[in-house]
């Protein structure tokens, strides 16, 4: 299992650009990273996923090194409704059975 | 995307009742759904995997008499908690692997509190 180590808590103002880093040193080879953000009282939302280099969609991007020991989510222009918990996981893409082990996630305050 | 439904979203029951759960995969076949439960300001722990047909495979630390998971369809899968008690509080959550790229897809949580 890949550990993933993120900061606790980070602070922003809203239109700023935030990253947040995640640390995976122990990445498998088959492993992908994805990242989830959780409001108070609902379950885990899909943010992004990715494998290598840089993905992007409607809400973030996903910046991955070559070696693939760490990865950064980054938010760009939060706005308030963006303060969440927000969680980094590795985990085999393609393998149904994998359970995914969370870690202590980071909390976004994002400020007026 | 997918979606998972979790039901109920909330529930208070006395001590010593079972209060059971429900998750859904709404649009997809899940073969596989995962059971967390979540303190507050804490993450979320795992409790079993569930797999459609077969007996769920618990944590270490999880009572698999107390947490009943049952994976009858696969689309459904089931968690009562039995004979609960106020430690029993806490936020379930459910989710589901399936879809586009098997992705996971959580519920919207189910809320309990055993007075």
């Amino acid at each position: 299992l890949a550990k993933t180590t993120q900061p606790i808590s980070m602070d922003s103002y809203e239109g700023q650009e935030v990253n947040i880093t995640c640390s995976h040193n122990n990445i498998a080879t088959n492993d992908y990273i994805t990242w989830y953000q959780q409001f108070p009282s609902q379950g885990p939302r899909f943010i992004i996923q990715g494998y290598k280099t840089k993905v992007t969609n409607e809400v973030a991007s996903l910046f991955i090194p070559a070696d693939r020991k760490s990865s950064t989510l980054s938010l760009p222009r939060v706005s308030l409704s963006d303060t969440a918990v927000y969680y980094c996981l590795v985990a085999p893409g393609m393998d149904s059975s994998y359970k995914l082990i969370f870690g202590s996630g980071t909390r976004l305050l994002v400020r007026p | 995307g997918a979606v998972v439904s979790q039901h109920p979203s909330w529930v208070i029951c006395k001590s010593g009742t079972s209060v059971k759960i429900e998750c859904r995969s709404l649009d997809f076949q899940a073969t596989t759904m995962f059971w967390y439960r979540q303190f507050p300001k804490q993450s979320l722990m795992l409790m079993a995997t569930s797999n459609e047909g077969s007996k769920a495979t618990y944590e270490q630390g999880v009572e698999k008499d107390k947490f009943l998971i049952n994976h009858a369809s696969l689309t459904l899968s089931t968690l009562t908690v039995t004979s609960a008690h106020p430690e029993d509080s806490s936020f379930y959550i459910c989710s589901a692997r399936g879809g586009e790229a098997e992705k996971l897809f959580f519920g919207s949580g189910t809320q309990l509190s055993v007075l």
